[in-house]
């Protein structure tokens, strides 16, 4: 069964630094993985998935994730962070195939941004 | 177009009541998703419609959650005898044909 870690429950940084939010996951096969933010008191909003094509993917507001087969891993990245990133994170997996999908949903990182 | 709605945004309730939350999902999508997320952890994962499909009810907690999806749109998530321990934000999500998911902005539920 798939599964997903998310390696910090709250990462810091200063206004402009680089951002690292590490996911690893589980999988018998081939994944989806996605990669979705949620600002205090607003729904959930997908920044980017991975399906299979190129293994670098570019997302929302200057987000993008790397998945890295060999290392099980999709880690999150963002040059120079600002303000307005301040958010949970959560890292996701797509189980099953076809119509029978669930994701499966780390239990989220949360990020501050330190001016 | 509209996006996934859900209804209230917030229902304060007594414990042992009934309440009833529900999803307006995107138009066209097949498939509706309930997850309920508890204060600083992930999503749990609660039930499954797809099309005409019998749901994937495995994520209910217990027998007192029970869901449903009329004409294949509107969902209802019934909670009966409601414990504090129910208090959560609901989320809503729909899809189509790929996999990603399209969420509400969910109905916060507090159980006194």
């Amino acid at each position: 069964a798939q599964s997903v870690t998310q390696l910090d429950s709250h990462v810091s940084v200063s206004e402009g630094t680089p951002v690292l939010l590490r996911c690893n996951y589980s999988s018998s096969y081939s994944p989806s993985l996605f990669w979705y933010v949620q600002h205090p008191n607003k729904g959930l909003q997908l920044l980017l998935k991975y399906t299979s094509a190129a293994t670098l993917v570019k997302g929302i507001n200057g987000f993008e994730a790397e998945f890295k087969k060999s290392e099980t891993s999709f880690h999150l990245t963002k040059p120079s962070a600002h303000m307005s990133d301040a958010a949970e994170y959560f890292c996701v997996v797509s189980e099953g195939a076809g119509n029978n999908r669930k994701l499966i949903w780390g239990l989220g990182t949360s990020l501050a941004v330190n001016p | 177009g509209a996006g996934v709605s859900q209804s209230p945004s917030n229902k304060v309730t007594e414990k042992g009541k009934d309440v009833e939350l529900r999803c307006d999902p995107i138009s066209g999508h097949t498939a509706l998703y309930w997850y309920r997320q508890s204060l600083g952890q992930g999503l749990e994962f609660l039930i499954y419609f797809q099309g005409n499909s019998a749901p994937d009810k495995s994520g209910l907690p217990s027998d007192r959650f029970s869901a449903e999806r009329t004409g294949g749109s509107v969902s209802t998530l019934t909670i009966q005898r409601t414990q504090q321990e129910d208090s959560a934000v609901y989320l809503c999500a729909s899809r189509h044909n790929t996999d990603t998911q399209y969420f509400g902005p969910g109905t916060r539920l507090t159980v006194l």
